[in-house]
């Protein structure tokens, strides 16, 4: 089945402690990205890649890292998590960038609700 | 940047009525406009687009019309059933693939409730 899939769904943690988010596709996607979703400001992008070793900031990219070393992963890395990150946190990849092709949607994860304590 | 702007946050309709959702944008560079729907505990699905070139597209219940001059684009819902109840966010992207201006700029999102 052709899927967008984060780990974990809900990660508890303290300021400080650094953690990784793993993403994973397999539908052999060029483009990559990484959302926050918060209450009424919808969804913000923090990176995007447009392949393999090719990252880029979004909208929101401090205190987050992104890293994209092979095709189907692009796990997002907290080095130093602070309670203003908790936020529920959102995967996605299409076969090119959004827009480009008809027949290229934006898929999404199910999401990893983080809470920072 | 682009900013989307989307209304209204929440909708409340009875079931068999339409739903409409409105967003603007402000970006006149932008040429796709996609509509996602969220259902709880899920991430957001594609469920409609349009590009700058069209003015209205349907696909059964849903259709999405786009007004270039005015910049704003709304999502129409006829016959609700309570399978509709979700979030829906609309998006705008602007620019080609080889420019800088890559992202889709998401709006606040929608909260639909359609009862029974």
């Amino acid at each position: 089945e052709a899927q967008v899939t984060q780990n974990p769904r809900y990660l508890i943690t303290v300021t400080g402690k650094k953690l990784t988010v793993t993403c994973s596709q397999n539908m052999n996607h060029e483009y990559m990205s990484w959302y926050r979703q918060d209450p009424g400001l919808g969804l913000r992008q923090i990176y995007y890649s447009m392949n393999v070793e090719v990252t880029d900031k979004g909208d929101v990219p401090e205190g987050y890292k992104v890293s994209r070393k092979e095709k189907r992963n692009f796990p997002l890395i907290l080095e130093s998590p602070s309670p203003n990150q908790t936020s529920l946190y959102f995967c996605a990849s299409s076969l090119l960038v959004p827009g480009t092709l008809s027949n290229s949607p934006l898929h999404f994860g199910n999401g990893t609700r983080l809470t920072v304590t | 940047g682009e900013n989307v702007e989307q209304h209204p946050s929440t909708l409340s309709v009875q079931e068999g009525d339409s739903a409409v959702i409105k967003c603007t944008y402000s970006d006149s560079a932008s040429n796709y406009f996609p509509w996602y729907k969220q259902e709880l505990g899920k991430g957001p699905q594609l469920i409609i687009d349009i590009r700058s070139n069209v003015g209205e597209k349907k696909d059964q219940r849903i259709a999405v019309t786009l007004n270039k001059t005015a910049k704003h684009f709304s999502l129409h819902i006829t016959e609700t059933q309570p399978e509709d109840s979700a979030v829906y966010f609309c998006a705008a992207r602007a620019g080609t693939y080889n420019n800088a201006g890559n992202m889709l700029t998401f709006g606040g999102g929608t909260r639909l409730m359609v009862k029974p």
